[in-house]
């Protein structure tokens, strides 16, 4: 089945523990993203990548690292967690970064 | 950054009811798309349009690229309980997709 996984769907951190959120597609999409939603702000993007090795800052990357070393993860790390970072977060893969997005489950992040 | 507009922001409607939502751009798309997003879940697309004017349907759901390419509608006709959830348009941005800030329907019996 096609899928994009995130991990893990729910965590509870404290300020400044650094934390990861895994991304995996089975679909060998070249092009990765990641989203955080928040009420009322609708879904803006933190980090992209179009290939392997190549990544690049959407709208608010502030707080958030990435890396694409295997076209099939696209990690998301947050070094120092802050509670402005408690959000909903959304990996997507597709073909092109303009297509059709294939969304994962989401990581519901709370920072205290 | 660029920025999509949706409205209504949210709307509470009676099973049964007709639906319609629009996203509006202060630039041209070539491209707009359609998204539900499921209470708990990741958003999925829902339909794709390409040509300014087209009018595509996938069910009950029926969406319109606007003829200025500056905006777009989708329609969902009698509307069931299923439907609620949050709808985003989003249109290609130089290689990525932007998204609007999406359109909140709650469907009661």
């Amino acid at each position: 089945e096609a899928q994009v996984t995130q991990n893990p769907r729910y965590l509870i951190t404290v300020t400044g523990k650094k934390l990861t959120v895994t991304c995996s597609q089975n679909m060998n999409h070249e092009y990765m993203s990641w989203y955080r939603q928040d009420p009322g702000l609708g879904l803006r993007q933190i980090y992209y990548s179009m290939n392997v090795e190549v990544t690049d800052k959407g709208d608010v990357p502030e707080g958030y690292k990435v890396s694409r070393k295997e076209k099939r993860n696209f990690p998301l790390i947050l070094e120092s967690p802050s509670p402005n970072q408690t959000s909903l977060y959304f990996c997507a893969s597709s073909w092109r970064g303009t297509g059709e997005l294939f969304f994962g489950e989401g990581s519901r992040l709370t920072v205290l | 950054g660029q920025q999509l507009n949706q409205s209504p922001q949210s709307m509470f409607i009676q099973e049964g009811e007709d639906v319609s939502m629009n996203c509006t751009s202060s630039s041209i798309f070539n491209t707009w798309l359609w998204y539900k997003q499921d209470p708990g879940e990741g958003p999925v697309l829902l339909i794709a349009l390409y040509k300014a004017g087209e009018l595509t349907s996938n069910g009950r759901l029926t969406a319109q690229f606007g003829i200025t390419r500056k905006d777009s509608f989708l329609n969902i006709s009698a509307s069931i309980p299923s439907d609620v959830g949050i709808y985003f348009c989003a249109g290609p941005n130089t290689d990525k997709l932007i998204f609007g800030t999406g359109t909140r329907l709650q469907v009661f019996p």
